[in-house]
């Protein structure tokens, strides 16, 4: 089977840099994405990894382990507006569909 | 990335009655689209891989008489909720694949509420 495990909430403030992290077990690996989304919204796509290492866009870093099964999404100069529930989630090349962690709700404090 | 619509985004409906949901992707010919439900504070629920011109594929536990998937043109897949009871109240999500695996673009999302 596939599972994704994340933190349920971290709280963090204004300015500073905040880490998620992801353990998954699935058959079949493709890659390590992570969504993000505001209450009562769609969830929008931030960043993928298919390999190892760490991918950079802005503000928001996503690092992959494949040998640990393990990723992370950072981020950083955080603001107001980053308050939202993060997903990671697991591309399966069985079906080609895509699997949801629970998801990490991040409050950003002034 | 793609540009995916839904209609409509909430629709609230008497118990037993049935609703249709129509996902639309504006901009990218979808072979593929995706169905998801979120409870509230919850995690998307995959429910159906819609694939275009042939049979959804349901993930286990999802009834197929029950949400009715037609995806049957590559713009356009239908997901019908019948015979809708409030435990069927749910935010419902579409999505379309982006060229691959590795991105998903949603929809906004449609909010059913039953009575």
């Amino acid at each position: 089977g596939q599972s994704l495990e994340q933190p349920s909430e971290v709280t963090a403030v204004e300015g500073a840099i905040v880490q998620i992290n992801c353990t998954y077990q699935t058959s079949g690996f493709y890659g390590l994405s992570w969504y993000q989304q505001h209450d009562g919204g769609a969830p929008t796509f931030l960043s993928y990894n298919a390999l190892d290492g760490l991918e950079e866009t802005g503000r928001f870093s996503s690092f992959l382990s494949r040998s640990d099964s393990y990723g992370y999404l950072l981020l950083q100069e955080l603001q107001m507006k980053d308050s939202a529930s993060y997903f990671c989630a697991v591309a399966s090349t069985g079906g080609f569909k895509t699997i949801f962690g629970a998801g990490t709700r991040l409050f950003v404090k002034a | 990335g793609a540009v995916v619509s839904q209609h409509p985004s909430w629709v609230i409906c008497k118990s037993g009655t049935s609703v249709k949901i129509e996902c639309r992707s504006l901009d990218f010919q979808a072979t593929t689209m995706f169905w998801y439900r979120q409870f509230p504070k919850q995690s998307l629920m995959l429910m159906a891989t819609s694939n275009e011109g042939s049979k959804a594929t349901y993930e286990q536990g999802v009834e197929k008489d029950k949400f009715l998937i037609n995806h049957a043109s590559l713009t356009l897949s239908t997901l019908t909720v019948t015979s809708a009871h409030p435990e069927d109240s749910s935010f419902y999500i579409c999505s379309v694949g982006g060229g691959g695996v590795d991105t998903q673009y949603f929809g906004p999302g449609t909010r059913l509420t039953v009575l």
